[in-house]
């Protein structure tokens, strides 16, 4: 079945240094979501792209599609301690059923 | 607007036991999901709806069952609980697929089967 793979599982930074986190599709995708989720909640939508090539930014964070539209990253720059928390690509291949990364991980050390 | 909105929070269940999960949304959507989180993975999707009346399976919709009689509710029924069944499991619901399929999700059940 199709998979969505996220890398890496963890990430451990120092305030103010960047993060990036990547997600493959062995198939193409319609639309990539990303999502943040806070320890202990709840998945929060954090952006949709759509188009092949697609590049989004969110203040300190850049989200990109890859022009196949089988893989996205978003980066994060200046990392600060809100950051903190797991961050998912969602690929759908469309009709709405979303295959989920496995997240990864963010830890700001102060 | 309260959003999703899930009970219980918690539950503890015994091997055998059944349950139902309720969720709910005040958003008028008309896509509802439900998901299952297990610790250190992503979600997967257990069932979904596209509307009233109508529903289908996800990646794993073994030991489970949906119903969806109102846009507004959607629960999750567990027959014959297990431990693989031990997750937390959220609802979410969206507008439409289309240009912005943003998913909203509610709070989470945290659900343990001994």
């Amino acid at each position: 079945g199709q998979q969505v793979m996220q890398i890496p599982q963890y990430q451990h930074v120092q305030e103010g240094e960047d993060f990036t986190t990547y997600c493959n599709s062995s198939t193409t995708l319609s639309n990539i979501q990303w999502y943040k989720q806070r320890p202990g909640g709840h998945p929060v939508f954090l952006i949709q792209l759509v188009k092949s090539g697609e590049v989004k930014k969110q203040k300190r964070l850049t989200f990109q599609f890859g022009e196949a539209k089988k893989n996205s990253s978003l980066h994060i720059t200046a990392t600060q301690t809100t950051d903190v928390g797991t961050y998912f690509c969602a690929g759908d291949k469309g009709g709405g059923k979303l295959i989920f990364g496995q997240g990864t991980e963010l830890s700001v050390k102060p | 607007n309260a959003g999703v909105t899930q009970t219980p929070k918690f539950r503890i269940l015994k091997i055998g036991q059944s349950m139902t999960l309720q969720c709910a949304q005040d958003m008028n959507h008309n896509y509802m999901y439900w998901y299952r989180q297990d610790p250190g993975m992503g979600l997967k999707l257990i069932y979904y709806s596209v509307g009233a009346g109508i529903t289908d399976k996800g990646e794993v919709p073994n030991g489970y069952n949906v119903s969806r009689s109102t846009t507004e509710d959607f629960p999750l029924r567990l027959e014959l609980a297990a431990p693989s069944q031990t997750s937390v499991y959220f609802c979410a619901s969206s507008y439409s697929t289309g240009v912005s399929d943003e998913q909203y999700f509610g709070p989470g059940t945290r659900l343990t089967v001994t």
